[in-house]
């Protein structure tokens, strides 16, 4: 069964503190891993598709990395408004996507 | 605003009651994907419509069903409700059947069945 688990739950940061959000997926096989973000009461936002190991994609303070078994959201230097849920998709060939449960993420000024 | 509409907003209702939620997709997309949002399952694929058919369905309930219309907007029809589908609906569109480049999602409706 295609599954996708996120880690850390929950992840509180100092403004400027680096750190890393981690999705690992078992999937039979994959056509894309997306990563996108959630504000309370809103519809998630795309931000990233990687489709293959080795790939890494950025915009602005974060950058996404694919391994053959999980993805890392690495975020530098966050901001308060970067605090939000971040939430990995697993797209796996014929089906529709399968998301993890989330990291919610808090940056504190 | 991301281009997907979703009405109404809120909505509250009673247990054994029958509600739609309706989805306008983006401007020129021709899928409409239907997720839902509770706090202990995260988002869980409901059903996927194409140009108006059905494509794919995924944990949709009997009780649940959607149609897309010839103006591709979409409704997503819940009957005999129960506390338990108190949730965040969420439609979606794509440009294409598969999404390969991710969906745009709407702002979602809240469900409340008390």
């Amino acid at each position: 069964e295609d599954q996708v688990t996120q880690s850390p739950e929950a992840l509180r940061l100092q403004e400027g503190e680096s750190s890393s959000l981690n999705c690992s997926y078992t999937v039979s096989g994959l056509r894309g891993l997306f990563w996108y973000r959630q504000d309370p009461g809103k519809g998630p936002e795309f931000l990233f598709t990687l489709y293959s190991a080795g790939e890494e994609k950025e915009k602005e303070r974060l950058k996404a990395t694919l391994t053959k078994k999980e993805s890392f959201l690495h975020i530098t230097a966050p901001k308060p408004e970067d605090s939000a849920t971040y939430l990995c998709a697993v797209r796996p060939y014929g089906q529709n996507f399968v998301f993890g449960p989330g990291t919610r993420l808090s940056v504190l000024p | 605003d991301s281009g997907v509409t979703q009405t109404p907003k809120h909505l509250i209702t009673a247990t054994g009651q029958r509600v739609t939620l309706r989805c306008s997709p983006r401007s020129g997309d021709l899928s409409v994907y239907w997720y839902q949002q509770s706090l202990d399952q995260g988002l869980q694929f409901l059903i996927q419509y194409y140009n108006g058919e059905e494509r794919a369905k995924g944990n949709i309930l009997e009780r649940f069903s959607a149609q897309q219309f010839p103006d591709l907007h979409s409704e997503l029809n819940l009957s005999s409700l129960e506390l338990g589908d108190s949730a965040l609906y969420f439609c979606a569109s794509s440009v294409a059947d598969n999404a390969n480049y991710g969906y745009t999602f709407g702002s979602g409706t809240r469900l409340t069945v008390v």
